[in-house]
C-alpha cells in the first residue's frame, strides 16, 4: 500500500527567506509524486510533479521540488517566500498508470510579513 | 489543464435529505473521481465515476449513500444520500485527461454543512 508522510502540520517562514515543506512517500515501484496548494475556500490547485527523468523539477509560482530516491523524499522548496503563499500544501503519490491516489495530511504553510 | 465546475458551490441542508453535485468538465477526461475533504483533513477517495457503468467506491463508502452518474466523458454527479451532520464536508470532483500528463485536476470543490 502506499502512504505519504507530511512531518510538519505548520510551517512559519518569514517573507523573503527560503521554505521547505517536507514530504516522504512510500509506494511500490517507480512513483509519480505531486504537490497541490489549497487557499482558504478553494479547490486544490496543481503546482508541480515528478514522473520521470530531471530529479528538480519546477512548477508555478516561483515553487521547486527536488525527488530523492533514496530518501524516497519530494520536498517543495522556493527560494523567496511571498505572504500570499500562505496556504495549505499537499504532497501525493500514486504508482505509474490511473490508480489511485494518495495524499497526505497536509502542512499548512505561513509567511509572515 | 481542464477548466472544471461544480454546482453548487456551497449549500446548507437539513438532515436526512439529499444533495446532488454536479461536476463538469470543459473537454472530454479519461478518469473522473469523487474525494470528501473533512474539516481540518486531508482528501479521501469516496468513488471513481466510470462513464456508463457503476462507480468503484473505495472502502468505507457505498453506493446506497454516495450514488454516482457519469452518462459521458465530461459530466458526473455525486448525491449525499440522507444527510448527517458527519456529512459536512468539501466534496471535490477531480479529473484525469488524455494530454494531462496524468495529471490530477480538482474543481473548486462544494461546501455542505449539514444542520
Amino acid at each position: 500500500a502506499q502512504s505519504v508522510a507530511q512531518p510538519e502540520d505548520q510551517v512559519n517562514v518569514a517573507e523573503g527567506n527560503p521554505l521547505t515543506v517536507k514530504c516522504t512517500y512510500s509506494v511500490s515501484g517507480n512513483p509519480y509524486l505531486f504537490w497541490y496548494v489549497q487557499y482558504p475556500n478553494r479547490g486544490l490547485q496543481f503546482l508541480l510533479k515528478y514522473i520521470t527523468g530531471d530529479n528538480l523539477v519546477k512548477g508555478s509560482y516561483g515553487f521547486e521540488a527536488e525527488f530523492n530516491k533514496s530518501q524516497t523524499s519530494f520536498h517543495l522548496k522556493k527560494p523567496s517566500a511571498l505572504v500570499s503563499d500562505s496556504a495549505l500544501y499537499f504532497c501525493a503519490v500514486r504508482p505509474g498508470g490511473y490508480q489511485k491516489v494518495t495524499f497526505g495530511i497536509g502542512t499548512k504553510l505561513q509567511v509572515i510579513p | 489543464s481542464a477548466v472544471i465546475s461544480q454546482k453548487p458551490s456551497r449549500d446548507i441542508c437539513q438532515r436526512g435529505t439529499s444533495l446532488t453535485i454536479q461536476c463538469q468538465v470543459d473537454s472530454q477526461v479519461t478518469m473522473m473521481f469523487w474525494y470528501r475533504q473533512q474539516p481540518g483533513q486531508s482528501l479521501t477517495l469516496i468513488a471513481t465515476a466510470n462513464q456508463g457503468s457503476e462507480a468503484t467506491y473505495e472502502s468505507g463508502f457505498v453506493i446506497d449513500k454516495f450514488p454516482i452518474s457519469r452518462p459521458n466523458l465530461t459530466f458526473s454527479t455525486l448525491t449525499v444520500s440522507n444527510m448527517s451532520p458527519e456529512d459536512s464536508s468539501i466534496y471535490l470532483c477531480s479529473v484525469v485527461g488524455p494530454g494531462q500528463g496524468e495529471t490530477q485536476y480538482f474543481g473548486p470543490g462544494t461546501r455542505l454543512l449539514v444542520l
